[in-house]
């Protein structure tokens, strides 16, 4: 399995631009996380889905953050209007009860917004 | 509310030396407790603890729960440089939600 894959690895943009991070959940895993960190904040948690649904997005910062999951082995994370102070790594990270819920992360995405 | 809290913050230590990480938390439904390393990329998984007093053991690494003290701690003996790296703990609530300490960063000076 190639793991759960992010895109793109890094992302440079300018402030007020629309932002779209997309993830690919490991096959049959059907919990699927989203993560924002930061030197400042640390590994936040933004919004999880269970079974293409969102279980809790407490995390989400704003309503310029959304995320969506159309199908089990899609997701995207999308920031719109982007802000400088929304820089980070952002992670995807999918479980499965099978595997004691352990999470697997992606490579990540760096994000610089200008 | 759930949490999870690990000291110290940071640690520089000279290689050869042990280190002894903490994590302690208060998670409803408490399943099992996961250390992650993290370098420079994404997180890594270390270890599972879900019974108290039974060690982990992986290389120079160990770990072991205390589920009545509710805490957990992380052992590293003779540090290498490599070693060099953020230790983070965590532990799924009902929900199966991840919560997070915020991380032990962990220098290792030659």
């Amino acid at each position: 399995d190639a793991g759960v894959i992010q895109s793109p690895r890094h992302e440079v943009t300018e402030m007020g631009q629309e932002v779209t991070l997309r993830c690919k959940p490991i096959s049959g895993h059907n919990s699927l996380f989203w993560y924002r960190q930061t030197m400042m904040r640390g590994l936040e948690l933004l919004i999880y889905f269970n079974n293409n649904v969102p279980i809790d997005d407490s995390g989400m910062p704003e309503d310029r953050f959304s995320a969506k999951m159309p199908n089990a082995s899609f997701s995207t994370l999308k920031i719109q209007p982007s802000e400088p102070r929304d820089s980070a790594v952002y992670f995807c990270a999918s479980s499965s009860p099978r595997e004691n819920n352990e999470q697997f992360f992606g490579p990540g995405t760096r994000l610089t917004v200008l | 509310e759930d949490k999870v809290v690990q000291s110290p913050l940071s640690l520089v230590v000279h290689e050869g030396d042990t280190v002894t990480l903490n994590c302690s938390y208060e998670v409803t439904n408490f399943r099992s407790l996961l250390w992650y390393k993290q370098e420079k990329k994404a997180p890594t998984f270390l270890f599972m603890l879900t019974s108290s007093g039974i060690e982990k053991k992986s290389g120079r690494l160990s770990s072991i729960l205390d589920k009545k003290e509710l805490f957990s701690i992380l052992n590293i003996t003779a540090t290498q440089t490599g070693d060099s790296a953020i230790y983070l703990c965590a532990a799924p609530n009902s929900n199966y939600q991840l919560i997070w300490g915020a991380g032990t960063k962990l220098i290792i000076k030659p």
